[in-house]
């Protein structure tokens, strides 16, 4: 059974830093890309980053790159997301999920999903 | 990487079909077919219901079906049921190599 869980969210200060984490089991991570989706409160969703199998190519929204930065381990079947400057807008439930189709650089039929994790950007 | 437009709300009564369109432009739904849909219910992550603008997952019903002309793609859901009242999203591959999710729909079941 396919399980992707998130871990790391909080309440952090504007200018502050997180780190997200997304432990998957149950199929080959390696072998599948991977992105972190959000969603503010409320609101609807929102592509943030994506990650190849390998880890070899990343991609980012513009309304983060340069701040977020995603990573995989794979001897640990783990993703990230590195949060930094973080801003009020970034206030959002953070969403870990995998790509349908193995062997994609980037995917966005994503077949299984996280529970979330909340992200709280305030003072 | 503006969001792909979808309107805010549609309804029907059970047994009825509807449609909720997903506008882009030629840069992403427009340029291929990499268009999925996902039903979010709340406080629950989103599901897969459409992929590659016209493929259904394995274990979703086929009163779903998408489709796809020039910039816009569209969900349809035949025999409509009480069930399927959720939020749903369009989603698309962009040339600039990163993805965009459309505002959501919310439908309602009369």
């Amino acid at each position: 059974e396919v399980q992707l869980l998130e871990s790391g969210g909080g309440l952090e200060q504007p200018g502050g830093s997180l780190r997200l984490s997304c432990t998957a089991s149950g199929f080959t991570f390696n072998t599948y890309a991977m992105s972190w989706v959000r969603q503010a409160p409320g609101k609807g969703l929102e592509w943030v980053s994506g990650i190849s199998g390998s880890g070899g190519s990343t991609f980012y929204a513009d309304s983060v790159k340069g701040r977020f930065t995603i990573s995989r381990d794979n001897s640990k079947n783990t993703l990230y997301l590195q949060m930094q400057n973080l801003r009020a807008e970034d206030t959002a439930v953070y969403y870990c999920a995998k790509v349908e189709e193995q062997w994609l650089v980037l995917g966005n039929q994503f077949d299984y999903w996280g529970q979330g994790t909340l992200v709280t950007v305030s003072s | 990487q503006s969001a792909l437009t979808q309107p805010a709300s549609v309804s029907g009564s059970p047994g009825q079909s509807i449609t909720i369109s997903c506008t882009g432009t030629s840069s992403d739904v427009g340029k291929y077919n990499y268009v999925s849909w996902y039903q979010q219910n709340p406080g629950k992550a989103p599901k897969l219901m459409i992929y590659d603008v016209s493929n259904r997952p394995s274990g979703v019903s086929n009163r779903f079906s998408g489709s796809k002309s020039g910039n816009t793609a569209s969900l349809t859901i035949s025999g409509l049921q009480a069930e399927d009242e959720a939020d749903y999203y369009c989603s698309s591959y962009t040339s600039s190599s990163t993805l965009v999710f459309g505002g959501g729909t919310k439908l309602t079941v009369l």
